[in-house]
């Protein structure tokens, strides 16, 4: 597999289950994001790995709460979501220090909350 | 802090025609500059950035864009429409040294007819 892998591609969940967005990335990058893609606002980063170290979280809710265990993957769990959560989560990766600054995406997670 | 403005939430051309987004940004610093597609159901794709140099920027499916300076501006141009060019298009702007997080315009919605 190459690029950017994110699973699953569609979920549907209640608010009260608790899942997790799964995101590997075969690029070899050092650094991770997610991103929330909701129907009526732009892009809006959420969190920044860098080194498998959480370098920005921006004002997220609690009830979003991610994991990087190594430098390939990227866990977004959830819980107790409400319906305005539901959106279009991407997740991406870039080489820090590298000179490229461009960031690679997934296809993304469609979430429904119900 | 850094901004992005993109003039147009939908543009619609005729295939063959030119097509023009208009990107302008805000920045305190030397910015970075990104043009990322979204098609429908899928992540979003790099068409082309401007980092140092050279103001004119060519990406792929045939699309350009240049930087001015002068104008804080960093629109993308296309030649001559295609059918397969019906997307929606963010421009993006990120900082050397901040971790390439990216700031995102609202987009644009790219409409294509014959």
């Amino acid at each position: 597999e190459t690029g950017v892998t994110q699973t699953p591609r569609h979920l549907v969940m209640g608010m009260t289950n608790k899942k997790s967005l799964k995101c590997e990335q075969h690029l070899g990058h050092n650094a991770m994001y997610w991103y929330k893609q909701s129907a009526k606002k732009p892009l809006e980063l959420m969190f920044v790995y860098s080194l498998e170290e959480r370098v920005e979280n921006n004002s997220v809710p609690s009830r979003f709460s991610p994991e990087c265990p190594n430098s390939s993957h990227l866990f977004l769990h959830l819980h107790t979501l409400q319906p305005e959560d539901s959106a279009l989560y991407l997740c991406a990766s870039s080489q820090l220090g590298s000179g490229n600054t461009e960031a690679f995406f997934g296809q993304g997670t469609r979430l429904t909350v119900v | 802090a850094q901004s992005v403005t993109q003039l147009g939430s939908h543009v619609s051309v005729s295939e063959g025609a030119l097509v023009l987004l208009r990107c302008n940004y805000s920045s305190s610093v030397p910015p970075y500059l990104f043009w990322y597609v979204q098609y429908p159901n899928q992540g979003l794709q790099l068409l082309l950035k401007y980092t140092t140099g050279a103001t004119l920027v060519k990406g792929i499916n045939g699309f350009e864009a240049e930087f001015k300076k002068s104008e804080t501006s960093f629109h993308l141009t296309k030649p001559s429409a295609h059918m397969s060019d019906a997307a929606e298009y963010f421009c993006a702007v990120t900082l050397s040294g901040g971790y390439n997080k990216l700031i995102f315009g609202a987009g644009t919605r790219l409409a294509v007819h014959p």
